[in-house]
């Protein structure tokens, strides 16, 4: 089973700080590694699939990296409507698809 | 656009069966796998299982045992059956896409709906 580690479980930013959340999987997963933001009351939405790819429709601040076991998601520059929890997610499976804990990112 | 919708009883008594429904609207449901996750009050996101457009499956293994996702591709719905409920099954459930085309991220969701099971 892959085990997804996010870190920081929170943290606190002010509005155009540069914040860096990241993700290790228990094994490899090559780049199956996706990122959600999620909001209060909504579903979560997809923001960067492939470990690097942007999604549709989502704001060029936010970036992904990484490769293996390690990966990380950047925000540039933070905007209000930037805070919410962020979970990574891994779609190699073996035997399930697996979230990680989640980073909440408040003021 | 592809959109998707949760449905099904708000509320549910212990020991019985959890049926929700998602509707697929704008686009077939005959292509990709499609998924239920849930978030307990408070915790994290849970991947339930999901259901290939030609009815194969694979489900989480802490939850196979009491899980069932159907498929009706004449209706563009699929559909979840969780047995024998307890209350650590209360949660928002959401229906999802995962998108082969995208890494089989979960590109479209549901807006989810709040099942609590309580006598």
């Amino acid at each position: 089973d892959i085990q997804m580690t996010q870190s920081p479980s929170s943290l606190s930013a002010s509005v155009g700080d540069r914040v860096t959340i990241t993700c290790r999987a228990s094994q490899t997963i090559g780049t199956y590694l996706n990122w959600y933001q999620k909001k209060p009351g909504k579903a979560p939405k997809l923001l960067i699939y492939a470990a690097s790819s942007l999604q549709s429709g989502v704001p060029s601040r936010f970036s992904g990296s990484g490769s293996g076991t390690d990966f990380t998601l950047t925000i540039s520059s933070l905007q209000p409507e930037d805070f919410a929890t962020y979970y990574c997610q891994q779609s190699y499976i073996t035997p399930r698809l697996t979230f990680g804990g989640g980073t909440k990112v408040d003021i | 656009q592809v959109q998707l919708q949760e449905s099904g009883p708000g509320l549910v008594k212990p020991s019985e069966t959890l049926s929700l429904t998602c509707t697929v609207s704008g686009g077939s449901i005959s292509s990709d796998y499609w998924s239920w996750i849930r978030q307990p009050p408070g915790k994290g996101l849970e991947w339930i299982g999901y259901i290939y457009y030609s009815g194969g499956t694979n489900y989480n293994p802490s939850l196979k045992s009491r899980v069932t996702i159907s498929i009706d591709t004449s209706k563009n719905q699929f559909s979840l059956r969780l047995t024998s409920v307890t209350a650590e099954d209360t949660a928002v459930y959401y229906c999802a896409r995962n998108s082969l085309q995208l890494a089989r991220a979960f590109d479209l969701w549901g807006q989810g709906t709040m099942v609590a099971v309580s006598s």
